[in-house]
């Protein structure tokens, strides 16, 4: 069975940093690009950034560009998020998503996770 | 990048079917066939329903369908169900190579 468990969520002042991380359990993590997508406190999916299966290609939003690095280490089926600079506006339940196969681009995400929340206030 | 427009609810009764449209511009749902749609229950992780514009992933009912004309994509569910009350988002990949979603539609079964 496909889990996938996202971890390191909190509450943060603005302009701290947070490391999200996204394990997965049941499949081969090497094989999928994995992305992460965000959803602020009753609104609308946001994508934030993307990486491929190898981890050689790696996207972001404008809004996160600059700020959140997306990385990943397949020898622990672990998929990362760092985020620094954080804002307000950053406050949301972070969601790591499964794409179908090892390419980030012209896809679709099979299978999410529950999420995390990420506060950020002082 | 701006989020595709989504209606903000559409409502019908049991038996009846809906239709959810998705519109966005030729950079992203008319430039591509990668169009899919995810259901999300509140307080749950969302589900995918509908990928590559109008396949179902296996597990899903045939009561979803999507199609798509020009730069608007559709869901449609058929049969409605009381289980099929949810928030739909569709997605877009999109000319930068980045993904958008849908501003979202609150479905509601009368």
């Amino acid at each position: 069975e496909v889990q996938v468990l996202e971890s390191g969520g909190g509450l943060v002042q603005p302009g701290g940093s947070l490391r999200l991380s996204c394990s997965a359990s049941g499949l081969t993590i090497s094989s999928f690009a994995m992305s992460w997508v965000r959803q602020a406190p009753g609104k609308g999916l946001e994508w934030v950034s993307a990486i491929s299966g190898g981890g050689g290609s790696t996207y972001y939003a404008d809004s996160v560009k600059g700020r959140f690095t997306i990385s990943r280490d397949n020898s622990r089926n672990t998929v990362y998020l760092q985020m620094n600079s954080l804002r307000a506006e950053d406050t949301a339940v972070y969601y790591c998503a499964k794409h179908i196969n090892i390419a980030a681009r012209q896809t679709y995400f099979d299978f999410w996770g529950q999420g995390t929340l990420v506060t950020v206030s002082s | 990048q701006s989020a595709l427009t989504q209606p903000a609810s559409v409502s019908g009764s049991p038996g009846q079917s809906i239709t959810i449209s998705c519109t966005g511009t030729s950079s992203d749902v008319g430039g591509y066939n990668y169009v899919s749609w995810y259901q999300q229950h509140p307080g749950k992780a969302p589900k995918l329903m509908i990928y590559d514009v109008s396949k179902r992933p296996s597990g899903v009912s045939n009561r979803f369908s999507g199609s798509k004309s020009g730069n608007t994509a559709s869901l449609t569910i058929s049969g409605l169900q009381a289980e099929d009350e949810a928030d739909y988002y569709c997605s877009s990949f999109t000319i930068s190579s980045t993904y958008v979603f849908g501003t979202g539609t609150k479905v509601t079964v009368l």
